[in-house]
């Protein structure tokens, strides 16, 4: 079974300042990665997606996350904090069977940012 | 609609009553998710359809939990006798499934909660 580990419940950083969400994950073939935003009171968001391609992946809103197979990490990274950035962050990780995307989610990093 | 529609937004019952929560995916999608997703927790995967069946429903809690899509587009994921445990916020997720590792939208939830 697929699982991945968020392992930081609670981020805070001020605005501004550089932005490092954690998560390592746990699979037995090449995994799919993603990492999904939500802000309160709306839909999951898709921020960016890992598929076996690059391993540095780039995602909206200047997000991008590096897939390290030797760590077994997806680490998501932001240069620069926003306010709008505040949200709740989820790791994932897919286990596609025939076009199936049933996805495991992490337990979730909430990110606040600081004025 | 432009996205994936749930209703309603907020539930209120009463333990051991019936509930129906509804889903509008977008249309032309052919793939229709149901996750939940408890206080504090990631969204957990309940059931997939892929047109008018349920192609993987190894995530339903047990058997009071049913959900159909009889016409390939609205779900209803339906829970009998509820619990106080079934309080948590019901997600749908729609995608086009043309290929694999293609991206899930998600609705804005149902919240259920059970006195």
């Amino acid at each position: 079974a697929q699982s991945v580990t968020q392992l930081d419940s609670h981020v805070s950083v001020s605005e501004g300042t550089p932005v490092l969400l954690r998560c390592n994950y746990s699979s037995s073939y090449s995994p799919s990665l993603f990492w999904y935003v939500q802000h309160p009171n709306k839909g999951l968001q898709l921020l960016l997606k890992y598929t076996s391609a690059a391993t540095l992946v780039k995602g909206i809103n200047g997000f991008e996350a590096e897939f390290k197979k030797s760590e077994t990490s997806f680490h998501l990274t932001k240069p620069s904090a926003h306010m709008s950035d505040a949200a709740e962050y989820f790791c994932v990780v897919s286990e596609s069977n025939f076009g199936n995307e049933k996805l495991t989610f992490g337990t979730g990093t909430r990110l606040t940012i600081i004025p | 609609g432009a996205g994936v529609s749930q209703t309603p937004s907020n539930k209120v019952t009463e333990k051991g009553k019936y509930v129906e929560l509804r889903c509008d995916p977008i249309s032309g999608h052919t793939a229709l998710y149901w996750y939940r997703q408890s206080l504090g927790q990631g969204p957990e995967f309940l059931i997939y359809f892929q047109g008018t069946g349920a192609a993987d429903d190894s995530g339903l809690p047990n058997d009071r939990f049913f959900a159909v899509r009889p016409e390939g587009s609205v779900s209803t994921l339906k829970i009998q006798r509820t619990e106080r445990g079934d309080s948590a916020v019901y997600l749908c997720a729609s995608t086009l499934l043309t290929a694999t590792n293609e991206k899930l939208f998600f609705g804005s939830g149902t919240q259920l909660s059970v006195l």
